[in-house]
């Protein structure tokens, strides 16, 4: 059984730089995988930050930025905000419409 | 505006069916792959289905194929998820998703409020 792996939490200073990352029990994460981000505030829908690796939406924040690194998709947040809180969450595709979330990382800014 | 309305659940008995619904606004229905996600309480997230934007391609997670079939009537910009012998396990609040696309179910891009359903006895 596939298993897609992301820190359980995380913990970051105002201001301070933090990068999430979502590996695959398959391998290697590859742009092929079409890694998605979301952020969830608790009490709300998911919001999607990050598509096919690191491309962003309209209302992405430019402090956000997706990548590959080191064999897993990554999501790094530069210039922290107290307002990025939240639980964050990757997406991988793995063909056939098959698609599986991340554990989900808790951010705590402190 | 996009906007993403989920309706539909509610509590049911173990074995039961649910139908939700999705209803879409703000863009043109046809042309975008749609999911359906849900979310137990105190939970991660979890990928649950996807259709084409013709309707002509169906996905299903392991968890619930054979018991959920997922449908769209693009005349009425709505997306249904037909939820046949519920599991206790199924309890969640569920949530659409449009993708960018007819056929990229992975780029997802807005999501509904969610509609929570609840499998007990």
């Amino acid at each position: 059984q596939t298993v897609v792996t992301q820190e359980p939490s995380l913990t970051v200073s105002p201001g301070g730089t933090v990068t999430l990352t979502c590996a695959s029990s398959t391998g290697a994460v590859t742009s092929s995988y079409y890694p998605n981000w979301f952020q969830q505030k608790p009490g709300q829908a998911p919001r999607t930050l990050i598509y096919s690796t690191s491309n962003k939406h309209s209302w992405t924040p430019v402090r956000f930025a997706g990548s590959l690194l080191g064999g897993k998709a990554a999501l790094t947040l530069s210039g922290v905000q107290p307002e990025d809180e939240a639980e964050y969450y990757c997406l991988l595709y793995y063909g056939g419409a098959q698609l599986l979330f991340g554990g989900g990382t808790k951010l705590t800014v402190l | 505006e996009v906007q993403l309305v989920e309706s539909g659940g509610g509590l049911v008995q173990p074995g039961g069916s649910l139908r939700l619904s999705c209803a879409a606004s703000g863009f043109t229905f046809s042309n975008n792959a749609m999911s359906w996600v849900r979310q137990a309480p105190g939970k991660g997230l979890e990928w649950v289905s996807a259709i084409s934007g013709s309707g002509g391609s169906k996905h299903y997670a392991d968890s619930v194929k054979g018991r959920f079939t997922m449908s769209r009537d693009n005349s009425k910009n709505t997306m249904y998820l037909q939820m046949n012998s519920l599991r206790v396990e199924d309890s969640a609040v569920y949530y659409c998703a449009k993708s960018t696309g007819s056929e990229s179910f992975y780029k997802v891009d807005y999501w509904g409020q969610g509609t929570l359903v609840t499998v007990s006895s």
